[in-house]
């Protein structure tokens, strides 16, 4: 399974743009790349997945550049509530062994 | 619809005794997962259940081991405790693939 890597904190303010990059240089063929949300004594939440290019939902766009070693999560306007821990898997579609690492700590402040 | 649901929420518990977390899945789905947070770290994987299968183990000692029910609820049971239990315990469940629904999680503390 690829490892990631990602900046340990990030602070930002209400209102603005944010983008987390995660690395994962070994990326392998089948792997997809996942963002996992948590806020403190919550599990995880599922924000969004992709293999290429740009995925977007109602909360947050993924960018994944052609060579796939890297991905970047946007969260558009940030608000109080996007306060949390952000990870970043990568692995195959077909198994259920997420691999977390230590994610991104986003604190924003008013 | 409900979600993952988790019991007890929380459980203090002493080193060397045993413990049992209980995990009932979405409606619909026929994997489960268990992982162990703790504090300050990210979720790290113990067991996949698929069908009342395991299909996955963690590295974590035998002290741990789960099972499945027919309803695909699930239990953990972890035998002699260590201080170094002390975690968040989570479980997932998911239709299949990578997409998992958390639960709230079980809060054990050992003493």
């Amino acid at each position: 399974l690829a490892k990631t890597t990602q900046p340990i904190s990030m602070d930002s303010y209400e209102g603005q743009e944010v983008n987390i990059t995660c690395s994962h240089n070994n990326i392998a063929t089948n792997d997809y790349i996942t963002w996992y949300q948590q806020f403190p004594s919550q599990g995880p939440r599922f924000i969004i997945q992709g293999y290429k290019t740009k995925v977007t939902n109602e909360v947050a766009s993924l960018f994944i550049p052609a060579d796939r070693k890297s991905s970047t999560l946007s969260l558009p306007r940030v608000s109080l509530s996007d306060t949390a821990v952000y990870y970043c898997l990568v692995g195959d579609m077909g198994t259920d062994k997420l691999i977390f690492g230590t994610g991104t700590r986003l604190q924003v402040f008013p | 619809d409900a979600g993952v649901t988790q019991s007890p929420t929380h459980l203090i518990k002493t080193r060397g005794q045993h413990v049992t977390l209980r995990c009932s899945p979405i409606s619909g789905h026929k994997s489960v997962s268990w992982y162990q947070q703790v504090l300050g770290q990210g979720p790290q994987f113990i067991f996949q259940y698929y069908e009342k299968e395991e299909r996955g183990r963690g590295n974590f000692p035998d002290r741990f081991s789960a099972r499945q029910f027919p309803n695909y609820s699930s239990e953990l049971n972890v035998n002699a405790l260590l201080l170094g239990d002390s975690a968040l315990y989570l479980c997932a469940s998911s239709p299949a693939g990578y997409e998992q629904y958390f639960g709230p999680g079980t809060r054990l503390t050992v003493t």
